[in-house]
């Protein structure tokens, strides 16, 4: 298995370009998410889905948009991005999180907006 | 609302004396708590979680955390620390009784010198 996988690991953009980051999982798991890391602030929750065909929005959606067309892959646009959204993004990925369980966790995308 | 303190930025340790890395949380009923350890431009990895039961909960690597209900902390320790061991550590609460978020601390950078 390989787990959480993300593409691409580096990227940087200019302000106002776009793209989308990709997350693929082959755990069967219904649960996905998108997290930004930023230093002194832990992982804040970007959006997440409970399933193929669902997005819900998290702590801090603005300026993102996310996609479950299929069950193993939730994918992270940013359509103008600004150089606030420079940060570490990881995504994770879990059974129905009201079983306890743990999420599992991609390596990381790091996007620097200059 | 849920929150997380780790109340120190960084542990420093020497190799073979014993760590610990502190987690305060806040929950309106009661908590799932998670450690997850990130080693540099790594994803997170699960260490270990408290869901019930034995307030003192066994992980990987030999760390463990004992879970407090009445100073509303789970501590992560280890009784014998390695140079391995310098990472950043993450610890996570979730509501039992709330939606799927996880909440997570701003991290712990631990140092162990050899």
């Amino acid at each position: 298995n390989a787990g959480v996988t993300q593409t691409p690991k580096f990227r940087v953009l200019k302000t106002g370009q776009s793209m989308t980051l990709l997350c693929a999982q082959d755990m069967n798991h219904e649960y996905m998410y998108w997290y930004r890391q930023d230093p002194g602030m832990g992982l804040r929750l970007i959006h997440y889905s409970v399933g193929e065909g669902t997005t819900a929005k998290g702590e801090v959606p603005d300026g993102y948009n996310v996609s479950r067309l299929k069950k193993q892959n939730f994918l992270l646009g940013l359509e103008s991005a600004a150089p606030s959204q420079t940060s570490v993004y990881f995504c994770a990925s879990s059974y129905p999180p009201e079983s306890s369980y743990e999420q599992y966790f991609g390596p990381g995308t790091r996007l620097t907006v200059t | 609302a849920q929150s997380v303190a780790q109340p120190e930025d960084q542990v420093n340790v020497a190799e073979g004396n014993p760590l610990t890395v502190k987690c305060t949380y806040s929950v309106s009923g009661n908590p799932y708590l998670f450690w997850y350890v990130q080693y540099p431009n790594r994803g997170l990895q699960f260490l270990l979680k408290y869901i019930t039961g034995d307030n003192l909960v066994k992980g990987s690597y030999g760390f463990e955390a004992e879970f407090n209900k009445s100073q509303t902390s789970f501590h992560l320790k280890k009784p014998s620390a390695l140079v391995s061991d310098s990472a950043l550590y993450f610890c996570a609460v979730r509501d039992i009784h709330g939606d799927y978020k996880l909440s997570f601390g701003a991290g712990t950078t631990v140092t162990v010198r050899a």
